[in-house]
């Protein structure tokens, strides 16, 4: 079954204790994106990537790293968590073709509460 | 400036009845896709319809149509025969194939379809 796979789902932790949340996808697709849902603002881009070591911010990438060392691997890295980022985090995919018409494949979510 | 706005953050409709989803987008790019998304309470992104910036008719999808007035720069999503599986959250979203493929969405519409 084609599927973003995001772990963990649920995580609490506390503040400065280093965290990374994996996204996997099995669809061999080029681009996989990082993004965070907060009440009122939407799904905003935290970090994409292209392909294989090609990786860029998006808008909001304070406080986040990602690496991407194998295609179907896009792993979001906090170093130092702090309670603004607590949020819904979602890993996605899609097929990237020069064109705009691929819609992205989502992972059902992580819920990351800071302490 | 916000690349998508979604100008109603709740709507109501009755069942059986059609309802239309409002999303205006701002891209200089001649070249980006439109795409709605719809949320349920239990989380997970379900990609609905896609429209391409060249394309000259309106995209359909069965109960979803999406009305693109591209001048107008606008890309509302119609939901025919309402049903109460359709209350959800509903994001609209652009991408943007110059601009390195990036993703923006909007802040969202929260449906509620009455019985």
């Amino acid at each position: 079954e084609a599927q973003v796979t995001q772990n963990p789902r649920y995580l609490i932790t506390v503040t400065g204790k280093k965290l990374t949340v994996t996204c996997s996808q099995n669809m061999n697709h080029e681009y996989m994106s990082w993004y965070r849902q907060d009440p009122g603002l939407g799904l905003r881009q935290i970090y994409y990537s292209m392909n294989v070591e090609v990786t860029d911010k998006g808008d909001v990438p304070e406080g986040y790293k990602v690496s991407r060392k194998e295609k179907r691997n896009f792993p979001l890295i906090l170093e130092s968590p702090s309670p603004n980022q607590t949020s819904l985090y979602f890993c996605a995919s899609s097929p990237l073709d020069g064109y705009s018409n691929q819609p992205q494949h989502f992972g059902d979510g992580t819920r990351l509460s800071i302490l | 400036a916000q690349k998508i706005t979604q100008t109603q953050p709740g709507m109501f409709v009755q069942e059986k009845e059609a309802v239309t989803l409002d999303c205006t987008y701002d891209t200089s790019d001649q070249s980006y896709g439109l795409f709605w998304y719809k949320q349920p309470s239990s989380g997970e992104m379900i990609f609905l319809i896609y429209q391409g910036s060249y394309d000259e008719q309106n995209a359909t999808e069965g109960r979803y149509s999406l009305n693109f007035q591209k001048a107008r720069k606008s890309a509302n999503l119609v939901i025919s025969a309402s049903q109460l599986g359709d209350s959800a959250m509903y994001f609209c979203a652009m991408r943007e194939v110059r601009n390195f493929n990036k993703f923006y969405f909007g802040s969202g519409t929260k449906l509620n379809v009455k019985p």
